[in-house]
């Protein structure tokens, strides 16, 4: 079975550029979760949505940050302008709700170095 | 609000030591509990999980964690590490109906070897 899929795996960009990330969910899972990984804090929750539509997206440091998720198989994450400080690896999962217990599955992540 | 303390930053050991990482967590109801691993550039993976039952949970890679419901701790435990088990290692919870998990801040285990 294919597991989550992120694409692109490294994205080296310049400041002021927009960039998109983008998952596609294992299929019929029905909540998606982005993260964020640096060393200085750790793995942090952006967004997550259930059933396409976001539930917190506290997690967002600012408004540069935007997630879409316009169908259950597709979600993208952009990031306008991007900044240096925006470097990290970012993890999408999904996972699905039955009861409560089943786990997050995640993606390979994506690498993003701003320059 | 729910959150999942892990006590340690980084571990180190050598090998054939056994190893057992803290994890305890901050919610009244019913929880599910699960450590996943990260290895070195990879992403997360699910090592094992609770969510009801014997609260010895056995997972992959001779790795089991106990849940202690009274102590609101699920302690990882693994009787001899390898060079192989060098990895971060996270603790997550959720709590009642709610969809996301909360994670702890990580554990880095480096074994020797």
């Amino acid at each position: 079975d294919a597991g989550v899929i992120q694409s692109p795996r490294h994205e080296v960009t310049e400041m002021g550029q927009e960039v998109t990330l983008r998952c596609k969910p294992i299929s019929g899972h029905d909540y998606l979760f982005w993260y964020r990984q640096t060393m200085m804090r750790g793995l942090e929750l952006l967004i997550y949505f259930n059933n396409n539509v976001p539930i917190d997206d506290s997690g967002m440091p600012e408004d540069r940050f935007s997630a879409k998720m316009p169908n259950a198989s597709f979600s993208t994450l952009k990031i306008q302008p991007s900044e240096p400080r925006d470097s990290a690896v970012y993890f999408c999962a999904s996972s699905l709700y039955r009861g409560s217990n089943q786990p997050q599955h995640f993606g390979d992540g994506t690498r993003l170095s701003i320059l | 609000a729910q959150s999942v303390s892990q006590h340690n930053h980084h571990v180190i050991l050598s090998e054939a030591a056994s190893l057992e990482l803290g994890c305890n967590y901050s919610y009244g109801g019913t929880v599910n509990l699960f450590w996943y691993v990260q290895y070195p550039g990879q992403h997360l993976q699910l090592l094992l999980k609770y969510f009801s039952g014997d609260p010895l949970v056995k997972g992959i890679k001779g790795f089991e964690a106990e849940f202690i419901k009274s102590k609101f701790s699920f302690n990882l435990r693994k009787p001899s590490v390898q060079w192989s088990d060098t990895a971060e290692y996270f603790c997550a919870v959720r709590g009642g109906s709610q969809g996301n998990l909360i994670f702890g801040k990580g554990t880095k285990l480096s074994v020797k070897p």
